[in-house]
């Protein structure tokens, strides 16, 4: 079935460090792809997405490219913030009559001063 | 304007109670989802609407979970007697559109704990 598989947490990383969140999936076809954050204490919040190969979401410093030949969608981000410290989500969908998403586990990410 | 909204936002269970879930989606959002969270989980789809309708409920983990959107806007989970296991955060989202890709909004959840 449909699966995505994110790298397990927590990311411990001090400020202006470079992140990679690590995330791949398992589907038929030709999903699209999301970050979603939840911060303390808050709902989820679309980070980013990407709706074919190749395409590149990116938001708040935040990238991801859709690979399909590797199935994979690494979350990206150059210099990290105390700000950023949340958790992160990848999930899938197929959109269509449904447009149901699939998520991971979630990685949290604590950024220290 | 404002977002999608839930409450409770925290409700305690005695184990073979009835309770109700409330979600309120934007205005004028056409598609609601219900998802359920276990502690140190990824949100996993329960049920769908289109409107009032209930596209998908492929997810509903037992015929002890139903919903209901009667008007196209508010929608109620209910859960009759209620076992441990079903203790988790209930998340409801919504879209604008039908179809398509579209951006889901999330309410911040209702917490379910039975003891």
């Amino acid at each position: 079935g449909n699966s995505v598989t994110q790298m397990e947490g927590p990311v411990t990383l001090s400020e202006e460090a470079f992140l990679t969140i690590n995330c791949t999936y398992t589907a038929t076809g030709y999903p699209s792809l999301f970050w979603y954050v939840q911060y303390p204490g808050e709902g989820l919040q679309l980070l980013l997405k990407a709706t074919k190969a190749d395409d590149k979401g990116s938001n708040k410093g935040f990238e991801a490219t859709y690979r399909k030949e590797t199935t994979s969608f690494h979350l990206e981000k150059g210099s990290v913030q105390v700000s950023d410290s949340a958790v992160y989500f990848c999930a899938l969908s197929y959109g269509g009559a449904t447009n149901k998403l699939i998520f991971g586990t979630g990685t949290l990410l604590a950024v220290q001063p | 304007g404002a977002g999608v909204s839930q409450s409770p936002r925290y409700k305690v269970a005695k184990r073979g109670q009835d309770v109700a879930l409330r979600c309120d989606p934007i205005s004028g959002h056409v598609s609601l989802f219900w998802y359920q969270q276990a502690l140190g989980q990824g949100p996993e789809f329960l049920t769908y609407f289109q409107n009032e309708a209930q596209l998908d409920k492929s997810g509903l983990p037992s015929d002890r979970f139903f919903a209901e959107r009667p008007e196209g806007s508010v929608s109620t989970l209910k859960i009759q007697r209620t076992q441990q296991e079903d203790s988790a955060v209930y998340l409801c989202a919504s879209s604008l559109q039908r179809w398509g890709t579209d951006t889901q909004y999330f309410g911040p959840g209702t917490r379910l704990t039975v003891l």
